[in-house]
Parts: C-alpha cells; sequence; structure tokens
C-alpha cells in the first residue's frame, strides 16, 4: 500500500513570496489533515477535511494560509505571503474513517525556510 | 485552553532496561490518546492508541497506561534498544493535539 506522497521536500523561498504544497493521501481515506511543526515542537493542526469539505481550520492563519482539496483526494496548502515564522515542516496525514477513532498516516513533510 | 506536558524534552535509558514517557494533560477530557514515534526528517508513526474506557494497552514490547483521573498516560518500552533511539509524541484523541515530545536515547 502506497503512503501519504507530499511534494516538494524541500523549499526555500524569501519572506512575502508565495510557495504551496501538495499532498496525495493514501487511497480511500476520507480524512485529510495539515500540521505545521516548527523545530523542537510537536505538529499542530492547521486545518482538517473530511472528503472535500472542512471539519477544523480554528488554527489556520487565514489572511495568509489557504487549503483546498478537490474532488476530496488531493490537497493544496499555500502561504501568501510568507513570513519568517512560517518557516517550518508542513506535514500531511490521512486516515480511513472520520466518523471513528483511526491512526493517522504521516508522509514525510516539506521542509519550508523562509529568508 | 487544553494544555498537554510531556515530562522531559530528553531521556537516556540503557539498553536493556524499559524506558517510561510521560503525557499530562489538563483543561481536557480526551475520548483517546494515541503515541507516535518520529524518527529525525520523517513524518510521525503511529504506535499505539488507548481509549478512556481502557486502563491498558500492549503491543509487542509496548505498553501504554492512561488514567483519566489523574489526566496521564504512561508509555513504556520494555527490554529497549538502540533502535527504539527516537521521539515519542502522545497525541490527544479528537481535538488533535500533539505534545512536544520526548526524545529517548538508547545506550549500548
Amino acid at each position: 500500500e502506497a503512503g501519504v506522497a507530499q511534494s516538494p521536500r524541500y523549499k526555500i523561498i524569501e519572506k512575502r513570496q508565495s510557495v504551496a504544497f501538495w499532498c496525495n493521501p493514501i487511497s480511500g481515506h476520507a480524512t485529510l489533515y495539515w500540521y505545521q511543526q516548527i523545530l523542537g515542537q510537536g505538529p499542530k493542526l492547521l486545518i482538517q477535511f473530511q472528503n472535500n469539505g472542512v471539519v477544523d481550520d480554528s488554527q489556520l492563519p487565514k489572511d495568509r494560509f489557504s487549503a483546498e482539496r478537490l474532488k476530496g483526494v488531493d490537497s493544496t496548502l499555500k502561504i501568501q505571503p510568507a513570513k519568517l515564522e512560517d518557516s517550518a515542516v508542513y506535514l500531511c496525514a490521512s486516515s480511513l474513517d472520520p466518523g471513528g477513532v483511526n491512526e493517522q498516516f504521516f508522509g514525510p513533510g516539506t521542509r519550508l525556510t523562509v529568508l | 485552553s487544553q494544555k498537554i506536558e510531556q515530562n522531559s524534552e530528553a531521556l537516556n535509558i540503557q539498553e536493556g532496561k524499559t524506558a517510561t514517557l510521560t503525557c499530562n494533560y489538563t483543561n481536557y477530557s480526551p475520548a483517546y490518546l494515541q503515541w507516535y514515534r518520529q524518527d529525525p526528517g520523517r513524518g510521525p508513526v503511529f504506535l499505539l492508541l488507548i481509549r478512556e474506557n481502557e486502563k491498558e494497552k500492549r503491543k509487542e514490547r509496548l505498553k501504554v497506561t492512561f488514567d483519566t483521573t489523574l489526566k496521564q498516560s504512561l508509555f513504556h518500552i520494555t527490554a529497549s534498544q538502540p533502535a527504539d533511539s527516537a521521539t515519542y509524541l502522545c497525541a490527544l484523541g479528537d481535538k488533535i493535539i500533539f505534545g512536544k515530545g520526548t526524545r529517548l536515547h538508547i545506550l549500548p
């Protein structure tokens, strides 16, 4: 079974530039999550999708971050414009059943450096 | 607001001994709690999930306990091996709040 795919793996941009990350979850997984993990911290949930609808985006900085999950499969996370404090690893995860209690499967992450 | 704390940033354990990691939380009553392992440069990997009505869960050399009165979970690795060296994260259930993690070093 293929795991969660993310691209790119690394990205370096200057502040005020825009960046986009892509995630392809495990086939058949209804729920998709985007996390931000700053060095030395645990992952912080940014947004949770169930199929193509948003379940929780309470911690997403909506003035600069946006995310979409078209057709309930792949997802993109965008930052526009980026700030220095956005430097972090952005993790995508998926889980099988939104109504139940399921483990999350994480992708390798995208390491973003904002200069 | 909900708060989750993992007892120490780093823990050194001699190979073959039992490693015990602690996760404490406040202002929340999660229906379940999960433990993940994270290696450098990789995403977290699920290890165990324990529900609020379960006292203990085991998987091979791993054991998790969940005390909803103390608001605490303990994660044990018995007969520890150098390959167990990693960062271990606890995560509170449906709110999906992760702790900072504990870096475990198993010394040969």
